[in-house]
């Protein structure tokens, strides 16, 4: 499995509050994704990064930032929490040549 | 812009009864297709990248299929440790950053 840990796996927060999620890689790689996860919409990427300071939107990219200072860390910031933003987040990395993306064990947002 | 539609939404199967998952895709040349295997509460598995039409990949009782307007994912005689959703994601040509575009899955379900 590639090395790839998220934290925190679960998080119930209030609306309005910030949250933070990390995507730590030990893989080295290059190119990490933040994802979201929601019943009919399949996976729809929200940030991503391709270098330590590097990173661009996606496609819902809305209400969020990223921020990766180090090769092996990605965080992912929800300034003031929405209910629109419960879902599942996951990270992915990826190296240079496209053999896909690998993913991480996702973490289960919930904003009451 | 890319788009990927998956069918059918579930799948519900006999042990041993073999069948298809179909994913058709839209894409401005494409530079891979991925397929994904998802179990509840985990992260996207990687199982295949498919680069060109023709292209054929197999993995236990999993076969992956190429055409230049869809991909097949035949599961041949499944057992109930085959249940799972699986996902289906594209990669262009022009994307700088290997950005992928998925599908909204297919859940499909072995019983014994």
């Amino acid at each position: 499995d590639a090395g790839i840990t998220q934290s925190p796996r679960h998080k119930v927060t209030e609306t309005g509050t910030p949250v933070t999620l990390r995507c730590h890689q030990t893989e080295n790689h290059r190119y990490m994704y933040w994802y979201r996860q929601d019943p009919g919409h399949g996976l729809r990427l929200i940030h991503y990064s391709y270098g330590v300071k590097d990173t661009d939107k996606g496609e819902v990219s809305d209400g969020y930032s990223v921020s990766r200072s180090k090769t092996e860390d990605f965080l992912l910031t929800l300034e003031s929490a929405t209910s629109s933003q419960t879902s599942v987040y996951f990270c992915a990395i990826s190296e240079i040549n496209p053999e896909g993306q690998f993913f991480g064990p996702g973490t289960r947002l919930t904003v009451l | 812009e890319d788009q990927v539609t998956q069918s059918p939404e579930a799948l519900r199967l006999q042990e041993g009864e073999s069948s298809s998952l179909n994913c058709s895709y839209t894409v401005s040349g494409l530079r891979g297709l991925f397929w994904y295997r998802q179990d509840p509460g985990k992260g996207p598995e990687f199982l295949f990248t498919l680069y060109s039409a023709g292209e054929e990949k197999e993995k236990e009782r999993l076969k992956a299929t190429l055409t230049k307007k869809e991909s097949f994912l035949h599961i041949t005689a499944p057992k109930p440790e085959d249940s799972a959703t699986y996902l289906c994601a594209v990669q262009a040509l022009r994307s700088n950053d290997y950005k992928l575009s998925f599908g909204a899955g297919t859940t499909v379900t072995v019983r014994a």
